[in-house]
């Protein structure tokens, strides 16, 4: 009964390469977010889907891209994978695009070697 | 500095004491909220608290905002030591986007 799951909950791969980042919300939300923690803990938004609509795009390198194939699911694939883009990502969800509550994943901890 | 800013850094306190936590922010606000992250997971919410309200109270946690000042304080009474955690602040403003402080992390010692 999670109510926001990712997977995997570890990821660990070599510069360069390409992974992907699932997740599930089955709260019944239309909102979805992509966060990046970094290694001090500070958490920014990267992109928020509304009912599989991008709404935010934060400056964030193309080579991530996020897919929303419906709104309980939020998908985030990252090409060409650098050092810099290790950290942990949280996904989120809430019912609606502003003034809301929102409810986070467990996060999946991202280490590129 | 970044939108949401906390203060203190780390806060260490025996059981039972109260914590008190500082969040300044830079431009207007819909709303504050205040989240708290276990070391190795995700974010709880423990409170939203309007641009027109001045204070709300859920169980041991009270939160104040002062619009004025730009400035918002998260207060854990009688704490425990599953207390133990990060606390975040996050400001919604225009955008519909939170923007998350850095965090204090408190410490209750048993």
């Amino acid at each position: 009964d999670t109510a926001v799951s990712q997977t995997p909950k570890y990821l660990v791969t070599q510069m360069g390469n390409d992974k992907s980042i699932k997740c599930e919300q089955n709260l019944g939300h239309d909102t979805m977010y992509w966060y990046k923690q970094d290694s001090k803990k500070f958490l920014k938004i990267m992109f928020s889907y509304n009912n599989k609509e991008l709404i935010i795009n934060e400056t964030v390198p193309n080579r991530f891209s996020p897919k929303s194939p419906d709104k309980a699911h939020l998908n985030l694939h990252i090409n060409s994978l650098e050092l810099g883009d290790s950290a942990v990502y949280f996904c989120a969800s809430s019912h609606s695009a502003t003034s809301d509550t929102q409810y986070f994943g467990p996060g999946t901890r991202l280490t590129v070697l | 500095s970044q939108q949401g800013e906390e203060d203190p850094q780390a806060l260490s306190i025996q059981e039972g004491e109260n914590a008190t936590m500082n969040c300044s922010y830079k431009t207007s606000i819909n709303n504050l909220q205040w989240y708290r992250q276990n070391s190795g997971r995700g974010l709880v919410h423990l409170i939203l608290i309007r641009s027109n309200e001045r204070e709300k109270h859920s169980g041991r946690l009270r939160v104040t905002l002062d619009t004025s000042k730009k400035s918002s304080s998260l207060l854990i009474t009688a704490s425990r030591a599953a207390d133990t955690a990060s606390y975040f602040c996050a400001t919604e403003g225009s955008g519909s986007r939170l923007t998350f402080g850095e965090g204090t992390q408190l410490t209750v010692n048993p």
